[in-house]
């Protein structure tokens, strides 16, 4: 079993949709969890960390499940800028272990 | 201010050579990282320094691999006798402090192994 699994994807939604991807780890000693995005041929930028109580930016939702050992993220009212691949990342004693990642195309 | 920065951007290089790949880590970040991606995956930890050590190597795919970091500023990954398998973009990325602080990437090394 991989030590941080997401779904690929790809997922296409419309514009103003709600999208909402998971990611599942398998060492429960994980600390910390981010989520980042990356752009075609870029490199991955910090999207936001993750906290127990869950956390909130704008339009973008992060949760915590320590007891099923996974995160999630919900981007509402998508845009077409949110077209990206998101990597789930979790830090497991200054080990940082990235999901392969989730495809998002949003369109017009 | 500068981020990180990593050179070459691109190198094609012949099977068997060596190569040396750079990475310029924002000033005063102690923690740096390597990361290896192969086209349409993951990314992969290859290794990371808190200060000039790195504590643990055992992510590095074999013993081509070698890295060091000096001043607790720049650092070289060098991958010996490369393989086309080695094929993939090298991204660095630094952070102020332990793993658990965002990380700041690199755009990236390019390597192509013919």
């Amino acid at each position: 079993r991989k030590e941080v699994e997401q779904d690929p994807g790809p997922f296409n939604v419309p514009e103003g949709a709600t999208v909402a991807f998971n990611c599942t780890y398998s060492n429960s000693a994980s600390q910390s969890f981010f989520w980042y995005r990356q752009d075609c041929r870029k490199e991955p930028k910090l999207l936001m960390s993750v906290y127990s109580s869950g956390n909130e930016d704008g339009r973008f939702t992060a949760q915590l499940n320590r007891a099923s050992q996974y995160i999630s993220l919900l981007i509402r009212d998508s845009k077409l800028s949110d077209s990206a691949t998101y990597l789930c990342v979790v830090n497991t004693m200054n080990d940082m272990r990235f999901g392969a990642g989730t495809r998002l195309t949003v369109k017009p | 201010g500068a981020g990180v920065s990593q050179s070459p951007s691109n190198k094609v290089t012949e099977k068997g050579k060596d190569v040396e790949l750079r990475c310029d880590p924002i000033s005063g970040h102690t923690a740096l990282y390597w990361y290896r991606q192969r086209l349409g995956q993951g990314l992969e930890f290859l290794i990371y320094f808190q200060g000039n050590s790195a504590p643990d190597k055992s992510g590095l795919p074999s013993d081509r691999f070698s890295a060091e970091r000096t001043g607790e500023s720049v650092s070289t990954l060098t991958i010996q006798r490369t393989q086309q398998e080695d094929s993939a973009v090298y991204l660095c990325a630094s952070s102020p402090g332990l793993a658990a602080d965002t990380q700041y990437f690199g755009p990236g090394t390019r390597l192509t192994v013919l």
